[in-house]
């Protein structure tokens, strides 16, 4: 089974901290990808990576940056957190372009203060 | 037209009722379809995968129209433990990401 863990379930940080969170993937995939999620808004794609060092911008990219210097780990950083970016974060990965079921972590649930 | 769409619901249903969601997209030429589940509080975990017209497993068949564009999930003799948000994504046209629909919810109540 694929298992992917997020270093953090539960964070709590204050404005204008620096805050890094880290996604391990255990099965050798290519591609992973940051998400968050708010009520009403559904998965919203913050980044993606398809290769070590390489990263594309998703959907949301404003606000946050993200390194991935080895295959298995993905973090994602929030450079000067603010409160709208209190949400839940989620960490996925998927094998290659031609299979790209994705599986997920079990999040991360930050808040700002 | 957003990329995926779907009815939020709420789905109530009665234990052993069948029931149907779809969900339609924008992008025609996406190969590549799933339907996650994801309960409250938790990760959305890959339910099914469609690549050609459908796919079955068990209790669940999902179904795909590539000429109206849209995915169905059907479920069959409705279990309490099916009572979830159901996720649908399409292959974005980068081929790596996915496009996520904001969810059905669905209550199975006995």
């Amino acid at each position: 089974d694929v298992k992917v863990t997020q270093s953090s379930r539960y964070l709590v940080k204050r404005t204008g901290e620096k805050v890094f969170l880290e996604c391990v993937q255990d099965m050798d995939h290519e591609n992973m990808f940051w998400y968050r999620q708010d009520p009403g808004l559904g998965l919203r794609l913050i980044y993606f990576s398809y290769d070590v060092k390489m990263k594309e911008k998703g959907d949301i990219p404003e606000g946050y940056s993200v390194s991935r210097e080895k295959k298995e780990r993905f973090s994602l950083i929030l450079e000067s957190a603010s409160t709208n970016q209190t949400s839940m974060y989620l960490c996925a990965s998927s094998l290659t372009l031609a299979y790209n079921e994705q599986f997920f972590g079990p999040g991360t649930r930050l808040t700002v203060l | 037209r957003k990329e995926v769409e779907q009815d939020p619901g709420p789905f109530n249903v009665p234990e052993g009722a069948t029931v149907a969601f779809n969900c339609t997209y924008s992008n025609s030429a996406s190969q590549s379809f799933f339907w996650y589940r994801q309960d409250c509080r938790k990760e959305p975990k890959l339910l099914m995968s469609v690549y050609s017209s459908g796919n079955e497993d068990g209790r669940f068949t999902a179904q795909l129209n590539r000429a109206s564009q849209y995915i169905s999930l059907l479920i069959r003799d409705s279990k309490l433990s099916d009572s979830a948000t159901y996720l649908c994504a399409v292959v974005s046209n980068s081929g790596y990401a996915l496009n996520f629909g904001k969810g059905t919810s669905l209550l199975v109540t006995p």
